[in-house]
C-alpha cells in the first residue's frame, strides 16, 4: 500500500462546477499536508497547506483534513478550464523528515 | 520570490557517463531535495539535506550521490549514467525543518541513451 494514495483520474467537471480532489493517508505519524498543482510540462506548485482538522479556505479552494479518517481533500469551487492541470498530495511526517507524494489526480474543467 | 534554479532543461548523455545536474536556490533556505517524476510512479525522493555538508538518503538513492558544498547549492550525481535513469529530475527547497513547503525547480529531462 501506498503511504499517499489518490485517485488518478482523470476527473472531469464542467466550468463553474466544484472539483473534488481527495487522498488517504497511511502513516498515522503525518502531521501536515500539501495540495501542488503541476500544469503539463511544468514543476509542481504549492496551491494549499493544512496542518489542523478541518477546513481551510483560500480563495475559490478549500483544503478539507480529517486525521481519524486520514484523509485529506481539496475543493475548488467554480472551476475554470485555466485549473486543469494534475493535482498531487503530499503528507510530511516531521520526525521522519520528508514529504511523500501521492501519484496525482488530474483534472479538466470543460468549458 | 522564492527561485529555484536547474542548470539545464534538457541532457542527453550516454550510458557510462558521470552526470552532474545542479540546483541553486536564493532565498537562503536550509533544506534541498532532489526528486525524479516517472509516468505512472508519481514524485519519488532520490537525496535530501537538512544543512551544509550533510545529506539523508531519500527513497530511491541507488545509483546516485549528493553534494552540498554551499547552503544554496545542492549537486545530483549519477556516477554512472544508465538508460533507467531517463527521467524528469526536480530539485526543491524548502525554508526548514518545520515550514516544509516545498519551492521547485523547472526540472531537468534527462536522456540516457
Amino acid at each position: 500500500q501506498k503511504e499517499v494514495e489518490q485517485n488518478s483520474g482523470p476527473l472531469s467537471v464542467p466550468e463553474g462546477a466544484i472539483a473534488s480532489l481527495n487522498c488517504t493517508y497511511s502513516d498515522r505519524g503525518s502531521q501536515s499536508f500539501f495540495w501542488y498543482r503541476q500544469y503539463s510540462g511544468k514543476s509542481p506548485e504549492l496551491i494549499m497547506f493544512i496542518y489542523s482538522n478541518g477546513d481551510k479556505e483560500d480563495g475559490r479552494f478549500t483544503a478539507q483534513l480529517n486525521k481519524a479518517s486520514q484523509y485529506v481533500s481539496l475543493l475548488i469551487r467554480d472551476s475554470q478550464p485555466s485549473d486543469s492541470a494534475t493535482y498531487l498530495c503530499a503528507g510530511r511526517n516531521t520526525n521522519a523528515g520528508k514529504s511523500t507524494f501521492g501519484d496525482g489526480t488530474t483534472l479538466t474543467v470543460k468549458p | 520570490d522564492v527561485k529555484v534554479t536547474q542548470s539545464s532543461r534538457y541532457l542527453v548523455k550516454r550510458t557510462g557517463e558521470k552526470v552532474f545536474l545542479e540546483c541553486v536556490q536564493d532565498m537562503d533556505h536550509e533544506n534541498m531535495f532532489w526528486y525524479r517524476q516517472d509516468p505512472g510512479l508519481g514524485l519519488r525522493l532520490i537525496y535530501f539535506s537538512y544543512d551544509v555538508k550533510m545529506k539523508e538518503k531519500g527513497d530511491i538513492p541507488e545509483g546516485y550521490s549528493v553534494s552540498r558544498e554551499k547552503k544554496e547549492r545542492f549537486s545530483l550525481i549519477l556516477e554512472s549514467a544508465s538508460t533507467n535513469q531517463t527521467s524528469m529530475y526536480l530539485c526543491a527547497s524548502s525554508l526548514d525543518r518545520v515550514d516544509e513547503k516545498l519551492f521547485f525547480g523547472s526540472g531537468t529531462q534527462l536522456s540516457v541513451l
